[in-house]
């Protein structure tokens, strides 16, 4: 079964605090993204990545930071968190032949709380 | 990307038909319809997609109209497990690998026994 693999479920930090999320896929997958999804907002994108090393930022890359050191693994980074970040992040994966099939496979999410 | 309008809310029987609508009257020739849900405390799920012509997989229907500025998702038979927000999205195929998938509100479906 394909699988994307969110590090943690419930994250509480601090403001100020350097949170890192990381997502892991098993499918061989080129393409990742991280999304936030807010109340009243839907989903929207934060950063993406096509390559190992590569990224791309999306609609809301500030206060944001990617890191794709190895094809499977995609992690998040906000550097100083504030009380603005706290919301549901997800994880999603595609192969490079996505623009055909339509398929994103995304996690569960990591619901943030800052304090 | 195309804007789509989906309704808020609806309710189905447990075993009847659920039909969701989603409009997108601005549509452009080489955009693709594609529709995916989300069941509470998950990621969202791809469902299928669809040019112009009508395509069925093992999760759904879709009908799009002729002219292609609204489509129907059809669950042929619902069950209690279907209840979850469903997002109509509309984009361009071979978009690159962005891969930008503009969600919307969706329609909350929520299936009853």
């Amino acid at each position: 079964d394909v699988k994307v693999t969110q590090s943690s479920r419930y994250l509480v930090k601090r403001t100020g605090e350097k949170v890192f999320l990381e997502c892991v896929q098993d499918m061989d997958h080129e393409n990742m993204f991280w999304y936030r999804q807010d109340p009243g907002l839907g989903l929207r994108l934060i950063y993406f990545s096509y390559d190992v090393k590569m990224k791309e930022k999306g609609d809301i890359p500030e206060g944001y930071s990617v890191s794709r050191e190895k094809k499977e693994r995609f992690s998040l980074i906000l550097e100083s968190a504030s009380t603005n970040q706290t919301s549901m992040y997800l994880c999603a994966s595609s192969s490079r032949r996505w623009e055909n099939t339509g398929e994103l496979f995304f996690g569960e999410g990591s619901r943030l709380t800052v304090l | 990307d195309a804007k789509t309008t989906q309704p808020t809310s609806m309710d189905c029987a447990e075993g009847r038909a659920a039909n969701l609508p989603c409009n997108h009257s601005t549509i452009s020739g080489n955009e693709y319809v594609y529709w995916y849900r989300q069941i509470h405390s998950q990621g969202p799920q791809y469902i299928i997609h669809g040019l112009k012509n009508n395509e069925t997989n093992e999760m759904a229907s879709l009908i799009i109209t002729e002219d292609r500025k609204s489509s129907t998702l059809i669950l042929p038979h619902a069950t209690l497990r279907d209840t979850a927000v469903y997002y109509c999205i509309v984009r361009l195929e071979g978009y690159g690998s962005q891969g930008n998938l503009i969600f919307g509100k969706g329609t909350k479906l929520s299936v009853k026994p």
